[in-house]
């Protein structure tokens, strides 16, 4: 069965302290692996999207990275305004549904 | 350039009731997919809609229905409704040629 993990449940960092969070899946062919922040109560915010190991996407202060069985999203110097839950989702050949990991609540103190 | 909005932003209902939601897309999308999104959970595939068609379904009982109108908005519908109904129900909309969906900010559906 198809599965998205990500790791850490949960993250507190101090303002400028730089951490990766992790999404490891498990699918039949990989066609897309997408990056989304939300915030409380919201939908989830697009932020990239990465399709072959060895690609990478920056976007300020957020990186991603794919590999063939992961994928990580870097955070530079975090504020306090990135705070919010990161979600990872795959979508697989043959289907058009994502499959969405259970997030990664990001709390970073001023 | 206006994303994909959802109406109504909250709503309550009581146990067996019926309750439809609804979507628009982002400008220029034509396709257009249900989540349901318990809370501490990651969003669960529903159903996807193209040229007024469901296209594919996710683990969903037929109490959950849909449809997309030749504007390619969109309707969910959720009949006899259940305590465990109860998440935030997100509408995202893409183009059929890029894989990419793009969502709205979602209606909290709360069942008493």
């Amino acid at each position: 069965e198809d599965q998205v993990t990500q790791s850490p449940e949960a993250l507190r960092l101090q303002e400028g302290e730089s951490s990766s969070l992790n999404c490891s899946y498990t699918v039949s062919g990989l066609r897309g692996l997408f990056w989304y922040r939300q915030d409380p109560g919201k939908g989830p915010e697009f932020l990239f999207t990465l399709y072959s190991a060895g690609e990478e996407k920056e976007k300020e202060r957020l990186k991603a990275t794919l590999t063939k069985k992961e994928s990580f999203l870097h955070i530079t110097a975090p504020k306090p305004e990135d705070s919010a839950t990161y979600l990872c989702a795959v979508t697989t050949s043959g289907t058009y549904k994502y499959i969405f990991g259970t997030g990664t609540r990001l709390k970073v103190l001023a | 350039d206006a994303g994909v909005t959802q109406s109504p932003t909250h709503l309550i209902k009581t146990r067996g009731q019926q309750v439809t939601l609804r979507c628009s897309p982002k400008s220029g999308h034509d396709t257009v997919s249900w989540y349901q999104q318990a809370l501490g959970q990651g969003p669960q595939f529903i159903f996807q809609y193209y040229e007024e068609e469901e296209r594919q379904r996710g683990n969903f009982p037929d109490r959950f229905s849909g449809h997309q109108f030749p504007n390619y908005s969109s309707e969910l519908n959720v009949n006899a409704l259940l305590l465990g109904d109860s998440a935030l129900y997100l509408c995202a909309s893409s183009d059929l040629r890029k894989d990419t969906q793009y969502f709205g900010p979602g209606t909290r559906l709360t069942v008493l």
